[in-house]
């Protein structure tokens, strides 16, 4: 595997299940960023990790926790979703959180519907 | 805060025709700039990105990008497009945050779409 994987690639759940989505990246990266894509709004940044760290939580509800037990794997453990929450999960990293002009590589997306 | 402007949501070109994506965006104080594509199914890839030095910005697949401080703009082009080229299209800057972090603010998108 090479680049950033992403898994399940698609995913429907309840509004009461727990699921959790994965993210890998192979590229030696120390920073790590999950991003929500609805459609026709502006991609969402939602967590930030650097050295395993969460750096930024930009108001993100408590149904979606984050976890990154090291700096190659990042996850979204997903509980008690809304309707609303139905998008692309994107996960991306970079080899530092600081500048941001470093190149941010994105995995393929987890498509989430929520029933 | 930063915003990043794409006007419009979809731009449909022929095969061979210019292509021309406009970005806009608000600070005064010249940020990271980046144009990334979006091929279906997939995540977003780097275009091009300017950081400092030279105004124009070559990137991959024959774009390029100009960087207008004095018009807050960083407009995408090529000069003939390609059935290729087919994607969405999105312009992010960067910008400061409190404690001095980072993060990238990205418009909303632009699909292009290429007629044979």
């Amino acid at each position: 595997e090479t680049g950033v994987t992403q898994t399940p690639r698609h995913l429907v759940m309840g509004m009461t299940n727990k699921k959790s989505l994965k993210c890998e990246q192979h590229l030696g990266h120390n920073a790590m960023y999950w991003y929500k894509q609805s459609a026709k709004k502006p991609l969402e940044l939602m967590f930030v990790y650097n050295f395993k760290e969460q750096t930024e939580n930009n108001s993100v509800p408590s149904r979606f926790s984050p976890e990154c037990p090291n700096s190659s794997h990042l996850f979204l453990h997903l509980h008690t979703l809304q309707p609303e929450d139905s998008a692309l999960y994107l996960c991306a990293s970079s080899q530092d959180r600081i500048p941001s002009s470093y190149e941010q590589y994105f995995g393929p997306g987890t498509r989430l519907t929520v029933t | 805060a930063q915003s990043v402007t794409q006007l419009g949501s979809h731009v449909s070109v022929s095969e061979g025709a210019l292509v021309l994506l406009r970005c806009n965006y608000s600070s005064s104080v010249p940020p990271y700039l980046f144009w990334y594509v979006q091929y279906p199914n997939q995540g977003l890839q780097l275009l091009l990105k300017y950081t400092t030095g030279a105004t124009l910005v070559k990137g991959i697949n024959g774009f390029e990008a100009e960087f207008k401080k004095s018009e807050t703009s960083f407009h995408l082009t090529k000069p003939s497009a390609h059935m290729s080229d087919a994607a969405e299209y999105f312009c992010a800057v960067s910008d400061s945050m409190q404690g001095g972090s980072e993060k990238l603010v990205f418009g909303k998108g632009m699909k292009l779409t290429v007629n044979p």
